[in-house]
C-alpha cells in the first residue's frame, strides 16, 4: 500500500511564485487535511476535506488554495509564495469517523527565497 | 488555535528507563491520540483512547486520561534508542468532526 504520497519532496521557489503540492492517498480515506510544520509552532491545519467537493479552513489559510475534485486527491496550492511560507508541508487523511486516527505522508520541504 | 499542550518540551533519558510524557487540553473531547515523528518523516499514529477510558495499553506504550483534569499522558518502559523521536498530542474536540489539531511536542532523546 501506497498510504499518502506527496509530491515534490522538496521546492524551492521565488518569491510571488506559484505552485502546487500535490497530496495522493489510495486508502478510500474521505478526510483529507494539509498541514504546515515550523520550528517551535508545531503543526499548524491550513485547510481539510470531509470529502469530495467539500472543503474548509483550518487555523492558518491565508495564501494558500485547496479543492478536492475526487477523493483520492487533495492539492494545495500556493497562489504568489512568500518567505513567510517557507515550511514543511505535511498532508494527511483519515477515515470521516471521529475515532480513525490520521495517517501521514513524509513531507514537502518548502522555501521560498 | 493549538488545543493540546504537551510537557515537557524535551526529555533526555538513558536506554531501559521509563519516559512519562504528559498532554493538557483545554475543551471537551471525544478523544485523544498521541503519534510520534522520527527526524524528516510524517506523524505515525501510537495509540487512541476514547473519552469515557480512563487508561489504554499498546505494547510498551501506556496512556492514561483523566478528563476531570483535561490531561493525558503518555508512559513508554524500558525505552530504547529508537525511541528518540518527538511526539505529540491531539484531542478530538467534541463537535470538531474529524479535524484534527496538534500541540507543539515532546523532543524525546534516549541515549544508548
Amino acid at each position: 500500500n501506497a498510504g499518502v504520497t506527496q509530491t515534490p519532496k522538496f521546492q524551492v521557489l521565488k518569491t510571488g511564485q506559484s505552485m502546487t503540492l500535490q497530496c495522493a492517498q489510495d486508502m478510500n480515506h474521505e478526510y483529507m487535511s494539509w498541514y504546515r510544520q515550523d520550528p517551535g509552532m508545531g503543526l499548524r491545519l491550513i485547510h481539510y476535506s470531509v470529502g469530495a467537493g467539500i472543503t474548509d479552513q483550518g487555523e492558518v489559510p491565508n495564501g494558500y488554495n485547496v479543492s478536492r475534485s475526487t477523493t483520492e486527491d487533495f492539492p494545495l496550492r500556493l497562489l504568489s509564495a512568500a518567505p513567510s511560507q517557507t515550511s514543511v508541508y505535511f498532508c494527511a487523511s483519515s477515515y470521516r469517523s471521529g475515532n480513525s486516527p490520521l495517517h501521514f505522508g513524509n513531507g514537502t520541504r518548502l522555501t521560498v527565497t | 488555535s493549538q488545543q493540546g499542550e504537551e510537557d515537557p518540551q524535551a526529555l533526555s533519558i538513558q536506554e531501559g528507563e521509563n519516559a512519562t510524557m504528559n498532554c493538557s487540553y483545554k475543551t471537551s473531547i471525544n478523544n485523544l491520540q498521541w503519534y510520534r515523528q522520527n527526524s524528516g518523516r510524517g506523524l505515525v499514529h501510537l495509540i487512541l483512547i476514547r473519552s469515557n477510558e480512563r487508561e489504554k495499553h499498546s505494547g510498551r506504550l501506556r496512556v492514561t486520561l483523566d478528563t476531570s483534569k483535561k490531561s493525558s499522558s503518555l508512559l513508554i518502559t524500558a525505552s530504547r534508542a529508537a525511541d528518540t523521536a518527538s511526539y505529540f498530542c491531539a484531542p478530538r474536540l467534541t463537535g470538531a468532526n474529524s479535524k484534527l489539531t496538534f500541540g507543539k511536542g515532546i523532543t524525546l532523546s534516549v541515549r544508548p
